[in-house]
């Protein structure tokens, strides 16, 4: 089974909208993280937000947040007054267990802003 | 800055060919993992390293090897390039216990086996 499932292969969103992310995850453990990172055209991948299992308030980092609900496994990317550098592929991202360092991705999200 | 750098942006190889990709790292971290890029299939980890001369295969290790022989290089080998290898890759770092652990990546490297 899927660890990390991105259901939304493209999104076009019209500039200065907010756009939602979608990312479910499986998994038994009870401690673990989960990242957001973008890939623009270039290629680098950069870190956005992370959200530990522990947490209780939803992670923000300026106009990025994560919509964390736990028991249905989701860990949705709220991206908010959307901008035309904000198209790129979008991926989530889980590490699991204390000790293991190691981050397991989804298939990603290309998403596109329309001026 | 910190900084992930990869000794080629593009690279084209003929099948067969040993391919070398080396990774280098300038933020003193311990952890080092190499990734393949498929549109569709996301990132998968093909091996990490924890520690200098440490390896362990990831899920994709089949047709690779890794080597590190200094703390901040993580290279990558192909002993025999075919051309479902051709991709791209990607290699990352993170500091051991780091809180909350993510990782750096570089710019990636595109390669395609002809």
């Amino acid at each position: 089974a899927q660890k990390i499932t991105q259901t939304q292969p493209g999104m076009f969103v019209q500039e200065k909208e907010a756009v939602t992310l979608d990312c479910t995850y499986d998994t038994s453990d009870q401690s673990y993280g989960l990242f957001w990172y973008k890939q623009p055209s270039s290629g680098e991948m950069i870190f956005l937000i992370y959200q530990g299992s522990y947490d209780e308030q939803n992670a923000t980092e300026g106009r990025y947040s994560l919509n964390f609900q736990k028991a249905r496994k989701s860990a949705n990317l709220v991206i908010s007054a959307s901008q035309l550098g904000d198209s790129a592929m979008y991926f989530c991202a889980m590490r699991e267990a204390f000790g293991n360092e190691k981050l397991t991705f989804g298939t990603g999200t290309r998403l596109t802003i329309i001026p | 800055d910190v900084k992930v750098t990869q000794s080629s942006r593009y690279l084209v190889k003929r099948t067969g060919e040993k391919v070398f990709l080396e990774c280098v790292q300038d933020m003193d971290h311990e952890n080092m993992f190499w990734y393949r890029q498929d549109p569709g299939l996301g990132l998968r980890l093909i091996y990490f390293s924890y520690d200098v001369k440490m390896k362990e295969k990831g899920d994709i290790p089949e047709g690779y090897s890794v080597s590190r022989e200094k703390k901040e290089r993580f290279s990558l080998i192909l002993e025999s390039a075919s051309t479902n290898q051709t991709s791209m890759y990607l290699c990352a770092s993170s500091l051991r216990g780091g809180a909350p652990g993510e990782q750096f990546f570089g710019p990636g490297t595109r390669l395609t086996v002809l």
